[in-house]
This record gives structure tokens, sequence and C-alpha cells, in this order.
């Protein structure tokens, strides 16, 4: 079983849609979550950590489910700028200053 | 946020020598960094935890002869492909997390490397 699996995409979305990602994990000693974004060819990007309450960013919405070992984003009135690649993130051995564990990433196109 | 650079930003070389990339933390200490690795279409991978004062940590499977890791100070880390091949062709990443900021990891911009 792949450490973090998402499902790739592509997601082809109408401008201000709503559209939902997940993905699993397999590590249980992650402690810490995240939702990275990646522009073609540049760095990750910090899009927003996860709790295991919830937790909102404006159109944001991100959710854990230790129990599942499952994570969500939801994206609502989507954007153009929306369109990139979308990354689940868990720490790979739940300490402070720990290497993380990058999903594929699941690839999003918002079409005008 | 916090700022982390990398450099060069990009770089061809030849079969069989050695490149050396850096990473900065511009504006924070980071006594631990993170090199990752990206192929086409893959996801990050996680190489080394670069660490200030001692050795590096190789994750499995990376071999820490071709892949030298020097953490001088606070606010750099290298990395060294050593007698670099076609296969080590990628993207490399630098991360620090910023103990200030609750351990969130900043990342460099990234260093393409081509190998011919």
């Amino acid at each position: 079983r792949k450490e973090v699996e998402q499902d790739p995409g592509p997601f082809n979305v109408p401008e201000g849609a709503t559209v939902a990602f997940n993905c699993t994990y397999s590590n249980s000693a992650s402690q810490s979550f995240f939702w990275y974004r990646q522009d073609c060819r540049k760095e990750p990007k910090l899009l927003m950590s996860v709790y295991s309450s919830g937790n909102e960013d404006g159109r944001f919405t991100a959710q854990l489910n230790r129990a599942s070992q499952y994570i969500s984003l939801l994206i609502r009135d989507s954007k153009l700028s929306d369109s990139a690649t979308y990354l689940c993130v868990v720490n790979k051995r739940g300490g402070g200053a720990d290497g993380l564990t990058f999903g594929k990433g699941t690839h999003l196109i918002i079409q005008p | 946020g916090a700022v982390v650079s990398q450099h060069p930003s990009w770089v061809i070389c030849k079969s069989g020598t050695s490149v050396k990339i850096e990473c900065r933390s511009l504006d924070f200490q980071a006594t631990t960094m993170f090199w990752y690795r990206q192929f086409p279409k893959q996801s990050l991978m996680l190489m080394a935890t670069s660490n200030e004062g001692s050795k590096a940590t190789y994750e499995q499977g990376v071999e820490k002869d071709k892949f030298l890791i020097n953490h001088a100070s606070l606010t750099l880390s290298t990395l060294t492909v050593t007698s670099a091949h076609p296969e080590d062709s990628s993207f490399y990443i630098c991360s620090a997390p910023s103990i200030e900021r609750g351990y969130e990891q900043y990342f460099g911009p990234g260093t393409r490397l081509t190998v011919t």
C-alpha cells in the first residue's frame, strides 16, 4: 500500500463549482497533515494544515478522520486560479521537525 | 512567510561530474533541513534529513556516498550529487522547518538538474 494515496485526476470542473479531493495514508504514527498546492514546475506551497476537528480557510475546508486514516479537501466557488496539483501530505515519523511524505497529487483544472 | 532560497535554479552537467546545490534559510535559523527529489509525474520523495552539527540521515534506498549533504551553518545546507548519471536528472527541492512558526516547512524554489 502506498504511504499516501490520492486519485491523480485530472478533475475538470467548471468555474464556480464545488470540488472535493480525498486521500488515505498508511502510517498511523503520522501526527501532522497538510494540503499543499503545486503549480507546474514549481515548489509546493502550503495550502492549509488539517486538524481532526476540521478547519476552514475561506473557500477551502479540510477534514481529517484518524480512525479511517482519511483526509479530505473541499473547494467551494472554484476560481480559474485554483487550477493546480493538490498534494496530500503527512509527516513521516510524528516528530516536530519531521520529513514529509507526499502523495502524487490530484490535478485540478478549472474551466471557464 | 519565511523564505528559503536554492541555488542554482537549474543546472546541466555532463555524466560523471559532480553538482552542488545550496539551500539557504534567509530569515530564520534551521538546525534541520530536508532534501526531496521529484521525478516527472511522481510525488516528492524525501531523500535525507540534513542536521546542523551532525551527520545527515538518509531515507532507505538513497546512497549516502552519492548524495553528500553538509549542513555548514544554521542557515545553509548543501547537497552534492557526485558522479552524476542521466538517471539523477530530477527536480531537487529543499525545505526548512521554522520552529518559531510551529515547525511549518518552507520550501525552496527547487533546482532542476539535467545530466547529459
